[in-house]
């Protein structure tokens, strides 16, 4: 079995701040992790995705997030948050355990960026 | 690359209707797609999986006579809520993966969603 754990499910930055999104995971054999984007009434847009090799994944706007096996944590990053980054985010595991790899889905944080 | 459309977005519509909405892979041929629902302020729920040419695979608690899917073709799927009651409104999003490849390696790639409102 395989689950997603985010801590914080509201997230409030000043613009130009740090932005950190946690996730943590289990899973009985090594992951794959992503990170998805929800803006409102739309679907989900793909972050960025970790399979294997190099632990620190690179993004689409900015975003990074690091894998860290012996944390189970695959947290979202982005040094200068911007206005636009304002959206729901998910993070999600999938392994060669589920069927059809299937997503497994954290609750979501919805960020806010305060001008 | 990889896009999902899906039509419609918004349907509103009486009791006892049935909605059909589609899902479609654009650029890439989609072995197997997903079907998710979503209630407002919450995480996706996966409904069913379909792989081209055969059964869905729905999970625990949905209902397969409720909720029927089609995966005719490698580009397209279909979600049909039938006899629609107002408990079935709600966020509709499909998704779709790659075929090509490892598995474990493509992400899905999801449409814009369906919002179900039934009156």
């Amino acid at each position: 079995a395989q689950s997603v754990t985010q801590l914080g499910s509201h997230v409030s930055v000043s613009e130009g701040a740090l932005v950190l999104l946690r996730c943590n995971y289990s899973s009985s054999v090594p992951p794959y992790l992503f990170w998805y984007v929800q803006y409102p009434n739309q679907g989900l847009q793909l972050l960025l995705k970790y399979t294997t090799g190099a632990t620190l994944v690179k993004g689409i706007n900015g975003f990074e997030a690091e894998f860290k096996k012996s944390e189970t944590s695959f947290h979202l990053t982005k040094p200068s948050a911007h206005m636009s980054d304002a959206a729901e985010y998910f993070c999600a595991v999938s392994n060669s355990g589920a069927g059809s790899y299937q997503l497994t889905f954290g609750k979501g944080t919805k960020l806010s960026v305060i001008p | 690359g990889a896009v999902v459309s899906q039509h419609p977005s918004r349907v509103i519509c009486k009791s006892g209707t049935s909605v059909k909405i589609e899902c479609r892979s654009l650029d890439f041929q989609a072995t197997t797609m997903f079907w998710y629902r979503q209630f407002p302020k919450q995480s996706l729920m996966l409904m069913a999986t379909s792989n081209e040419g055969s059964k869905a695979t729905y999970e625990q608690g949905v209902e397969k006579d409720k909720f029927l899917i089609n995966h005719a073709s490698l580009t397209l799927s279909t979600l049909t809520v039938t006899s629609a009651h107002p408990e079935d409104s709600s966020f509709y999003i499909c998704s779709a993966r790659d075929g090509e490849g490892n598995l474990g390696n493509q992400p899905q790639h999801f449409g814009d969603g369906t919002r179900l409102s039934i009156l």
